[in-house]
């Protein structure tokens, strides 16, 4: 695609709920990252990929956090047992080497 | 652990002024990002440096990178109410020579004042 496609772009769940999040990278883009931003905050690393392989998952803040990227493409970002201190922005980018591209992000609310 | 401070993170401008945004980071990395964010929208990339001494300008914006201070500088001349948003400086995590993650800073909140 012409760009990062994250979704949904707008959840609400509720508190004790598992939700997967979904990131669609720029074709051919050999990184994926998720980073998670709370309002007025810059963005925090979560994890990352390259192709398949997470290289990187030291950003997730526990063990209700976990992504994948089966195919070296689309990412799935799961948070299991949601809790409102989840609540945030979370937000992928891709990059095809260098650079990095971000999407729009979802907005994740626990109620 | 890689550590990204900018200061100020709030910034009240009038236009026609000049002013500067300073971002230190705490260990090695060539690499540095400037991204600015609009209330509710995604970051937009504004300039990438990639060695010692970079500087590049774009508009009334122009950054620079000084690697042996690990500090980089965004620069705003003559600001104008359309530059108001928030700029995050990023340095990047190297992984043995590929590209790792970027770490942020808080970010500057910018807000120019007729």
């Amino acid at each position: 695609g012409a760009g990062v496609s994250q979704s949904p772009r707008y959840k609400v769940t509720k508190r004790g709920q598992d939700v997967a999040l979904r990131c669609d990278p720029i074709s051919g883009h050999v990184s994926l990252y998720w980073y998670r931003q709370a309002l007025g905050q810059g963005p925090e690393f979560l994890t990352y990929f390259n192709y398949e392989a997470q290289q990187d998952k030291s950003g997730l803040p526990n063990d209700r956090f976990s992504a994948e990227r089966p195919e070296g493409s689309i990412s799935t970002l799961t948070i299991q047992r949601t809790e409102q201190r989840d609540s945030a922005m979370y937000r992928c980018a891709s990059s095809p080497v260098y650079g990095y591209t971000f999407g729009s992000g979802t907005r994740l609310t626990v109620v | 652990e890689l550590k990204v401070e900018q200061n100020p993170l709030f910034l009240s401008m009038q236009e026609g002024k000049n002013y500067t945004i300073y971002c230190n980071y705490s260990t090695t990395s060539d690499r540095l990002y400037w991204y600015r964010q609009d209330p509710g929208k995604s970051l937009e990339s504004l300039f990438v440096l990639l060695s010692n001494g970079a500087v590049k300008q774009e508009g009334r914006l122009m950054a620079s990178l000084d690697t042996k201070a690990r500090l980089s500088t965004l620069h705003i001349t003559a600001a104008v109410h359309d530059l108001s948003a928030t700029y995050f400086c990023a340095v990047v995590l190297d992984y043995g020579g590929s590209q790792g993650n970027l770490i942020f800073g808080k970010g500057t909140k910018l807000s120019v004042k007729p």
